[in-house]
């Protein structure tokens, strides 16, 4: 959906470097979550925050990533050491409240060299 | 652990050919389920979405349908065009705690030849 902004769009980095991945959600949405599609992959469930707060990080791996949404600004996937198996397309997906319809940014696919 | 499956992985049609695609859940304690559709490079785009209380939703040329008590949705799309052709995505969203969180299958990868 046109409205929630990832950015950016391809990333490239070298192995050990770290990754930020932005998502700017759409206007009065304070709910986003964030996806991973490994290649041949489905689309498997990271974390979920609420403005300022992690809610579910049930699918975030235990070691090198974190997320945050802060009061102001867009929410930050960051990937510390990058390893070449994290390489993947990364979605956000935003709404305004819980059970409402979620809508998905176009993702950023991150390689690692 | 709910878990979607989809079937067929792949397909290929005629243009102006019906079809269906099928998605099927292990729990049927589920709030909605929706299917997505996916370009290559591209996010997804929601096709429509069937409340746990529903049996089917229409949008144009698609039909969706819903047993929660068997653990299957459908897809069906009439009279197919090249510009169908994408990867359809089926995503469940359990009943259970209060969050968005889908569980999606692996897709059905549809290739509608002109």
């Amino acid at each position: 959906n046109a409205g929630v902004m990832q950015n950016p769009r391809h990333l490239v980095r070298r192995r050990g470097q770290e990754a930020r991945l932005r998502c700017s959600p759409m206007k009065g949405h304070s709910h986003v979550y964030w996806y991973r599609q490994l290649p041949e992959e489905g689309l498997k469930f990271m974390v979920y925050l609420q403005k300022e707060n992690i809610i579910d990080e049930s699918g975030m791996p235990k070691e090198r990533f974190s997320a945050e949404f802060p009061k102001e600004g867009p929410s930050i996937l960051r990937i510390q050491q990058v390893v070449r198996g994290d390489s993947a397309a990364y979605f956000c997906a935003t709404t305004g409240g819980q059970r409402e319809k979620l809508f998905f940014g176009s993702g950023t696919q991150l390689s690692v060299l | 652990k709910q878990e979607v499956t989809q079937i067929p992985a792949a397909l290929s049609v005629p243009e102006g050919e019906n079809l269906v695609l099928n998605c099927s859940f292990t729990d049927s304690a589920i709030y909605n389920l929706q299917w997505f559709r996916q370009d290559p490079g591209k996010g997804l785009t929601s096709l429509l979405l069937i409340q746990s209380s529903q049996r089917e939703q229409t949008s144009g040329r698609l039909n969706a349908s819903l047993d929660k008590s068997s653990g299957r949705s459908t897809l069906y799309i009439a009279a197919s065009q090249p510009g169908d052709s994408a990867t359809y995505l089926c995503a469940v969203q359990s009943g259970g705690g209060a969050t968005n969180k889908l569980i999606f299958g692996t897709g059905t990868l549809l290739a509608v030849q002109p």
